[in-house]
């Protein structure tokens, strides 16, 4: 299976501060890069997502920045706050199916 | 319905047991997928239909796992003679064009195997 590399695999941000987390992806045909967030006893919930004919997309405080030629997209949360303490996951396609990386688990301290 | 629907949200079995967990996907959606998520760990894909058809079962574990979605909406994935092993968190998630963008998770169904 193709795999999805995230980094780091958890990360600690004071409130106020810049959440940063990267993936690192495979498929060079994949056209279609998200970001899925999870809160403990939920399942994962489409954030942020982005097509790699652009190199950055912002919603509100999410941000999506996409480096083709690296094969890689990170995330940035910005003026992080506790409600955004959650695990977050980047995917990937393989095939028609959807693999997810690992996650990185945010903790924001108030 | 307004979400995808799992049932029942938890299940303890017995080892040898089989059992079967069932996804209600949003209604229309045309494909849903399978998944099973260790603490910790990120979702592992399983399987996926669109409609009827299963498309990919390459993550079932082995024989014992099978799933089906004989009218194209309600899905069952049954674990036959389970295993300690198989105690995880199952994960169903629909998506309303076969474009596997934008997946709606269910709440899951946590299954323990004593």
């Amino acid at each position: 299976q193709q795999q999805v590399k995230q980094s780091p695999q958890s990360l600690i941000v004071q409130k106020g501060g810049i959440s940063i987390i990267n993936c690192a992806y495979e498929n060079t045909a994949f056209d279609y890069f998200p970001w899925y967030q999870q809160f403990p006893g939920k399942g994962p919930a489409l954030l942020i997502a982005i097509r790699p004919d652009v190199s950055e997309k912002k919603e509100g405080r999410f941000t999506i920045s996409f480096n083709k030629s690296a094969k890689q997209f990170s995330l940035h949360i910005m003026d992080s706050q506790p409600g955004d303490s959650a695990t977050y996951f980047c995917g990937d396609n393989y095939g028609q199916n959807f693999v997810f990386g690992p996650g990185t688990r945010l903790s924001v301290l108030p | 319905g307004a979400g995808v629907s799992q049932s029942p949200r938890y299940k303890v079995t017995k080892r040898g047991q089989d059992v079967a967990l069932r996804c209600d996907p949003i209604s229309g959606h045309v494909s849903l997928y399978w998944y099973r998520q260790a603490l910790g760990q990120g979702p592992e894909f399983l399987t996926y239909f669109n409609y009827e058809a299963q498309q990919d079962k390459s993550g079932l574990p082995n024989d014992r796992f099978s799933a089906e979605r004989p009218e194209g909406s309600i899905s069952t994935l049954t674990i036959q003679r389970t295993e300690q092993r198989d105690s995880a968190m199952y994960r169903c998630a629909s998506s309303r064009q076969a474009t596997n963008e934008k997946l709606f998770f269910g709440s899951g169904t946590q299954l323990s195997v004593l």
